[in-house]
């Protein structure tokens, strides 16, 4: 199985400051990997996929990069509504499609 | 606009089984792969399995064949999981999630249902 170790665990962070979430795969995935993002109660919800391609309604402030084994979600200006739970996501392994286990992005 | 609804909370003793629905609306209900995600209490995500509503094929994760049916009426626009065998360790939030490409598969998940709690207890 092909594990996704996110990095931290949890980000402590101010309103408009930058942050910079790391995911990282025990075997390469190639660019099949996508980005979550899941509040308190709700449904996880499609931000990024393909390593960079931001899904449709995602704001310009999230970007995606990174290939092979190493990703970075990065929010240029924190807005309230960003702290939550963000999960990377792989297909590259199918039919073993895998989570990482989430970074919390938290308020300072 | 695209909805996905699923049905009700539901308490199950150990050894039952349980079925979820997930009522599609606002596309082509058979043009896109449906998954089911589960999430148990303060964990993360795990993926299940998907069904195509065009041809009702089905491909569940190994860690669940055997225990898990995925079926779909299409006369409704709905889509089933069902999955026996519970256990404590069944105890989680299971949503239904849209495919990102209609026609093919990609594995990615762009519309998600409210998920459905299902809690087993003795």
């Amino acid at each position: 199985e092909n594990v996704l170790t996110q990095s931290p665990v949890t980000l402590s962070l101010s309103p408009g400051e930058r942050a910079t979430l790391s995911c990282r795969a025990s075997q390469s995935v190639s660019s099949y990997l996508a980005w979550y993002q899941q509040k308190p109660g709700q449904a996880p919800r499609l931000l990024i996929y393909d390593a960079s391609n931001r899904a449709t309604g995602i704001p310009a402030r999230f970007s995606g990069s990174g290939s092979g084994t190493d990703f970075t979600l990065t929010i240029s200006s924190l807005e309230p509504e960003d702290f939550a739970v963000y999960f990377c996501q792989q297909r590259s392994n199918w039919p073993r499609i895998t989570f990482g286990q989430g970074t919390r992005l938290e308020i300072k | 606009q695209v909805q996905l609804v699923q049905s009700g909370a539901e308490v199950k003793r150990p050894g039952a089984s349980v079925k979820v629905s997930c009522k599609a609306s606002g596309y082509i209900f058979t043009a896109y792969y449906m998954h089911w995600v589960r999430q148990a209490p303060g964990q993360g995500l795990e993926w299940m399995g998907w069904i195509y509503p065009n041809t009702g094929g089905t491909n569940p994760a190994q860690k669940f064949q055997g225990r898990v049916t995925m079926t779909r009426d299409t006369s409704i626009s709905t889509i089933y999981m069902e999955l026996t065998g519970l256990t404590s360790d069944d105890t989680a939030v299971y949503f239904c999630a849209r495919d990102l490409v209609a026609w093919q598969v990609r594995n990615y998940f762009d519309y998600w249902g409210q998920g459905t709690l299902v809690t087993v207890s003795s």
